[in-house]
């Protein structure tokens, strides 16, 4: 099992919907959980940081975090074409310093 | 704040021939990660440094892998006798001490023929 997984999409979704986006990870004692954002032929750009249970909201991003269930999400409203990229999930490993990512989840918003 | 910053960014070469990538952290940024991507997957942790000692290599892909960062701040990642398989983005990033979130720099391509 790998430890940070990922559906690898594409997903698609009409300009102004909201996307989903959903991550699940096998470190059960894992504390830090991110979601990157990666266009086509650039490098990761860090959306969003997540620590506790709950929701976690960032203008039109809101992460979702249930560490019972190991499961972390990442919800876009209003979503924008603009929107489409390559969306990440990282997790730290029990080392506390490197990043577990997931494959991405490719996203493609249609005007 | 000007961000990471890596150099080159792209870079191609032979088989069997050394390449060295630079990455220069944010400032004031103790700690620093190499990481690799091929297509289709996820960023790969290669090192990491915090100040200038070199706390975890052994994720390093081969002995043929090799990073410094001589002085605290800036790094560079080696690789000896290149292989097609080298081939992918090579990725740093840099952290504080105080917090666990990590930023990346652009990039650096490698192609190898």
């Amino acid at each position: 099992q790998k430890e940070v997984e990922q559906n690898s999409g594409p997903l698609s979704v009409p300009e102004g919907a909201i996307a989903s986006l959903n991550c699940t990870y096998s470190d059960r004692g894992s504390q830090s959980f991110f979601w990157y954002r990666q266009y086509s032929g650039k490098s990761p750009e860090l959306i969003m940081s997540i620590y506790s249970n709950g929701d976690k909201e960032d203008g039109r991003f809101t992460a979702q975090l249930n560490k019972a269930s190991q499961y972390v999400s990442l919800l876009i409203r209003d979503s924008q074409p603009s929107d489409s990229a390559t969306y990440l999930c990282a997790v730290y490993s029990n080392s506390g310093y490197a990043l577990n990512f997931g494959k991405g989840t490719s996203l493609l918003v249609t005007p | 704040d000007t961000g990471v910053s890596q150099d080159p960014r792209h870079k191609i070469t032979k088989r069997g021939q050394n390449v060295t990538f630079r990455c220069d952290p944010i400032s004031e940024h103790n700690r620093l990660y190499w990481y690799r991507q091929t297509l289709g997957q996820g960023p790969e942790f290669l090192t990491y440094f915090q100040n200038e000692a070199q706390l975890e290599k052994s994720r390093l892909l081969s002995d043929r892998f090799s990073a410094e960062r001589p002085k605290g701040s800036f790094s560079t990642l080696e690789i000896q006798r290149t292989e097609q398989g080298d081939s992918a983005m090579y990725l740093c990033a840099s952290s504080l001490d105080t917090t666990d979130t990590q930023y990346f720099g652009p990039g650096t391509r490698l192609t190898v023929l």
